[in-house]
């Protein structure tokens, strides 16, 4: 199974300023057929279920912010937000979908300093 | 709009079964594999289950195997998940959620208690 692991588990970011989730996949998640990373990124707010942000490690989810951004190749992915707003408050969670079992990170909770 | 509603969730004793069901409406459903997904209570989500787009492969999580079932029908717009031998570690929200790739559109959810 593909292990993915996120860091840090929770972090603190005052409004307007950058926060940085990285997610690291214990193999590559490269997918042969387009050559792009089957890595996707999702935010779950309390009471709701997971809404999609970013997939193939970059392509941003249709209505999703531009302060949303996704970086990354291989095994290594980041998720930036840009300029931290009060509704950005939310656990977000990555995810392989190369394999089954498809795999999450363990998700980071993102707060308002 | 795309709509995916779950329901069948409940409370039932350990080893009892409870059969979910998701209705969905929106997109062309035989078009697309879907999925189920859980998620403890204070836990991080974990895929359970998806299915072909005409139901010809089936997966799982280990965990759940032998004990689970996915199914559609496509006529009906329907996905379901019969579950039994259900256990304590099995409580959760239970999700259905389109797979294209990844998980793109996602239903409200439904509580399974497993508890005596």
């Amino acid at each position: 199974d593909i292990v993915m692991t996120q860091s840090p588990d929770s972090l603190a970011v005052s409004l307007g300023e950058r926060a940085t989730i990285n997610c690291k996949s214990s193999q590559s998640v490269l997918y042969s057929s387009n050559n792009k990373n089957c890595l996707a990124w999702y935010q779950q707010k309390p009471g709701q279920p997971p809404k999609l942000l970013i997939y193939w490690a970059s392509t941003r989810e249709s209505g999703v912010p531009d302060r949303f951004s996704g970086s990354g190749s291989g095994t290594d992915f980041t998720l930036t937000i840009s300029s931290l707003q009060p509704e950005d408050v939310a656990v977000y969670y990555c995810q392989q979908y190369c394999d089954i079992p498809r795999t999450f990170g363990h998700g980071t909770k993102v707060e308002i300093k | 709009e795309v709509q995916l509603v779950e329901s069948g969730g409940g409370l039932v004793q350990p080893g009892g079964s409870l059969r979910l069901s998701c209705a969905v409406s929106g997109f062309t459903f035989s078009d697309y594999w879907m999925s189920w997904v859980r998620q403890a209570p204070g836990k991080g989500l974990e895929w359970v289950a998806s299915i072909k787009q005409d139901g010809s492969g089936t997966y799982y999580v280990d965990s759940v195997k032998g004990r689970f079932t996915i199914s559609r029908d496509n006529a009906k717009n329907s996905l379901y998940l019969q579950m039994n031998s259900l256990r304590d570690e099995d409580t959760a929200v239970f999700y259905c959620a389109r797979e294209n790739y990844c998980f793109d559109f996602w239903g409200q959810g439904t509580l399974v208690t497993v508890s005596s």
